[in-house]
């Protein structure tokens, strides 16, 4: 097992165009979670799913958000009509015990001109 | 929102010598993490510890947690170049949250 994957690594759109990640969890994980982090700034959630169930909904997560998990194995998450403040970092973490350590992925750099 | 506060904000030191981070946490917790982050990279787990410990050592690292103060401190003993980072606390709420909450971290920067 080689850890957490992201895809892609690097992602850069035009100001509202949708843009769709995905993760690959550690794969007897059956906890996953979305966090994303701005320039100078710790990561921040956004979501959680144990197996395919939504459990946790940050209030950053606009309606312009959504992340699936269908099958409880990849999530992906997907931005509408991007806007400029959406460019971030978008890291992708799983865990196999419920508020125990997470792995995280090596994270997609999205840049939204 | 951000939990914790890490302090200092930046440290710089010489290989060799001895590197401690301060974190301060404002509500009660079910564990307390530490990451280390590489420029533009993703985050490694260094270390956890629960509401219930109060000292725990990895290799060079040595953790402790002080739930009155709601404080945690790191110290990476005999720093390296390659110990160069950013270094984060995390905390988990616990009671149904599990989600991961993060300071603003140290930069550290140890010169060769």
């Amino acid at each position: 097992d080689t850890g957490v994957s992201q895809d892609p690594r690097h992602k850069i759109t035009k100001r509202g165009q949708n843009v769709t990640f995905r993760c690959d969890p550690i794969s007897e994980h059956n906890r996953l979670y979305w966090y994303r982090q701005t320039l100078g700034q710790g990561p921040e959630f956004l979501t959680y799913f144990q197996n395919e169930a939504q459990l946790e909904k940050s209030r950053l997560l606009s309606d312009r958000f959504s992340a699936e998990r269908p099958k409880g194995s990849f999530s992906t998450l997907e931005i509408q009509r991007t806007e400029q403040g959406d460019s971030a970092m978008y890291l992708c973490a799983s865990s196999s015990v419920q508020g125990g350590t997470q792995y995280f992925g090596p994270g997609t750099r999205l840049t939204v001109l | 929102s951000q939990q914790g506060e890490e302090d200092p904000q930046a440290l710089s030191i010489q290989e060799g010598e001895n590197a401690t981070m301060n974190c301060s946490y404002k509500t009660s917790i079910n564990n307390l993490q530490w990451y280390r982050q590489n420029s533009g990279r993703g985050l490694v787990h260094l270390i956890l510890i629960r509401s219930n410990e109060r000292e725990k050592h990895s290799g060079r690292l040595r953790v402790t947690l002080d739930t009155s103060k709601k404080s945690s401190s790191l110290l990476i003993t005999a720093s390296r170049a390659a110990d160069t980072a950013s270094y984060f606390c995390a905390t988990v709420a616990g009671a149904g949250s599990y989600q991961l909450t993060f300071g603003k971290g140290t930069k550290l920067s140890v010169i060769p």
